[in-house]
């Protein structure tokens, strides 16, 4: 079974920072994706990554995916308030997904 | 369109109690998802359902059954409630297609079990 691991567990930053977080994968991901979960809501969607070694972009935050399709990473520019959340990875298998452990990242004002 | 909606948003319970969460989508998706949130351990699938009329367990399906009553509709139950089920549960559907894969999740019901 694949296992996703997020790191780091809990980041709390001053508005402004940046910052970066990362999924590591047991083996080759077949595509990733990055979630974000605000609190008392559901996970919604923010990127998905194919390609290895692809970088996308979705305002302030740069997604990476690693060249041997076994991690990926998610960059924050001058991060806000509203980015406030647990962020979260996923692998996609044919019909299940494997999420990642999370980082919970605090932004303060 | 409401998406994807979940009842009861809160409920509480006793060891051995049963009850059914209940969730419904209205995007025509056929895929449709069950899973459990613990602080620490991010999401953990329960069982799924590829499209209507299957379904199939995911990692950590013991103590749970569904049912896909229709193609809008996905329900989980819990027999003999413990106090290890005590979570955050939610459920998704998934749209899925050429040059799009992507799950939609409800807002969530929150167990605990005493």
């Amino acid at each position: 079974t694949q296992l996703l691991e997020q790191s780091p567990q809990f980041l709390s930053i001053q508005e402004g920072e940046n910052l970066t977080v990362y999924c590591n994968s047991s083996s080759v991901f077949s595509s990733l994706q990055w979630y974000r979960q605000e609190p008392g809501e559901g996970p919604v969607l923010l990127v998905t990554v194919v390609t290895g070694g692809e970088v996308k972009k979705l305002k302030r935050l740069t997604f990476q995916f690693g060249d041997a399709r076994k991690d990926s990473s998610l960059h924050i520019t001058a991060a806000q308030p509203g980015d406030t959340g647990l962020y979260l990875c996923a692998s996609k298998g044919t019909y299940k997904y494997i999420f990642g452990t999370g980082t919970r990242l605090k932004v303060l004002a | 369109n409401a998406g994807v909606t979940q009842t009861p948003k809160f409920q509480v319970l006793k060891t051995g109690q049963s009850m059914t969460l209940q969730c419904a989508q209205d995007m025509n998706h056929n895929s449709m998802y069950w899973y459990r949130q613990d602080p620490g351990m991010g999401l953990r699938l329960i069982y799924y359902s590829a499209s209507e009329g299957t379904t199939d367990k995911g990692e950590v399906p013991n103590g749970y059954n569904v049912s896909r009553l229709n193609k809008r509709e996905f329900s989980l139950r819990l027999e003999s409630a413990a106090p290890s089920q005590t979570s955050v549960y939610f459920c998704a559907s998934r749209r899925w297609g050429e040059g799009y894969n992507e799950q939609f999740f409800g807002p969530g019901t929150r167990l605990t079990v005493l």
